[in-house]
C-alpha cells in the first residue's frame, strides 16, 4: 500500500545537525513531490518545504534558508530532510509528506503523511 | 507570508451535531485551501483540497466551501472517530501556512 516510513527518533545536542529519511513505497516516487512539516509539542504544523523527487529541486521556506537541506535518492526511493545548527525551539515532530502529483500543476495538498519523526535537542 | 487564523480556536460537541469551523485567510487566496484532521498522537490526514474537493475516502459528512478569504469546512453529523484537531492551509503562496487549529471535543 502506499506508505512513507520515516527514521527513528533522534536526540541532538544545540548545535549540531539532524538528517530524517523517509522511504516510499507503493507509488512512483517520481512522480510526486515531497513535503516536510513539522509540529512542535502541543503547538500547530508548519510547513518547511519541498522537493521534486524527479529534478532534484527544492523550495524551502525563508525562515529555514540556509539552515535545511532536502535531497533524495532515487534509487531507494527516499527522501531526506537535513536540519543544521539545531536550537532548543527545533524540538518537534517531523513528517514528510506527499505532495499532489506533478501532473495536477498548481494544485498542492498533502495526501500521505509518514508517521513522524521525533527531534530533541537538549543540552 | 500569508496569515490563516481559524475560529473557534475549540468547540464541544455531542455525536449527531452538525460543525462549522471557519477559517480566514489574509489575502485572497482564491481556492487554494486545504482541511487536515489530526487526532492526537497521529500525522495529519488530508480531507478537503482546493476549498471544496473530498478527498478519496473521506466520508461525504465532511464538506468544504468558500473562496478568495473565507473558508467553512462542515461536518454535517459529527460521529465518535470525529473528535479531533482540524487545520485549513493554504496552498497559494509559499510557505504554505496553516491555521492554528481548531479543537473539537466531546461536550
Amino acid at each position: 500500500q502506499v506508505q512513507l516510513v520515516q527514521s527513528g527518533a533522534e536526540v541532538k545536542k544545540p548545535g549540531a545537525s539532524v538528517k530524517v529519511s523517509c522511504k516510499a513505497s507503493g507509488f512512483t516516487f517520481t512522480d510526486y513531490y515531497m513535503h516536510w512539516v513539522r509540529q512542535a509539542p502541543g503547538q500547530g504544523l508548519e510547513w518547511m518545504g519541498w522537493i521534486n523527487p524527479y529534478s532534484g529541486g527544492t523550495h524551502y521556506a525563508q525562515k529555514f534558508q540556509g539552515r535545511v537541506t532536502m535531497t533524495r535518492d532515487t534509487s531507494i526511493v527516499t527522501a531526506n530532510m537535513e536540519l543544521s545548527r539545531l536550537r532548543s525551539d527545533d524540538t518537534a515532530v517531523y513528517y514528510c509528506a506527499r505532495g499532489a502529483p506533478m501532473v495536477r500543476g498548481l494544485i498542492i495538498y498533502m495526501d500521505v503523511w509518514g508517521k513522524g519523526t521525533t527531534v530533541t535537542v537538549s543540552s | 507570508d500569508i496569515q490563516m487564523t481559524q475560529s473557534p480556536s475549540s468547540l464541544s460537541a455531542s455525536v449527531g451535531d452538525r460543525v462549522t469551523i471557519t477559517c480566514r485567510a489574509s489575502q485572497s487566496i482564491d481556492t487554494y485551501l486545504n482541511w487536515y484532521q489530526q487526532r492526537p498522537g497521529k500525522a495529519p490526514n488530508l480531507l478537503i483540497y482546493t476549498a471544496s474537493s473530498l478527498q478519496s475516502g473521506v466520508p461525504s459528512r465532511f464538506s468544504g466551501s468558500g473562496s478568495g478569504t473565507d473558508f467553512t469546512l462542515t461536518i454535517s453529523s459529527l460521529q465518535p472517530e470525529d473528535f479531533a484537531t482540524y487545520y485549513c492551509q493554504q496552498s497559494y503562496s509559499t510557505p504554505f501556512t496553516f491555521g492554528p487549529g481548531t479543537k473539537v471535543d466531546i461536550k
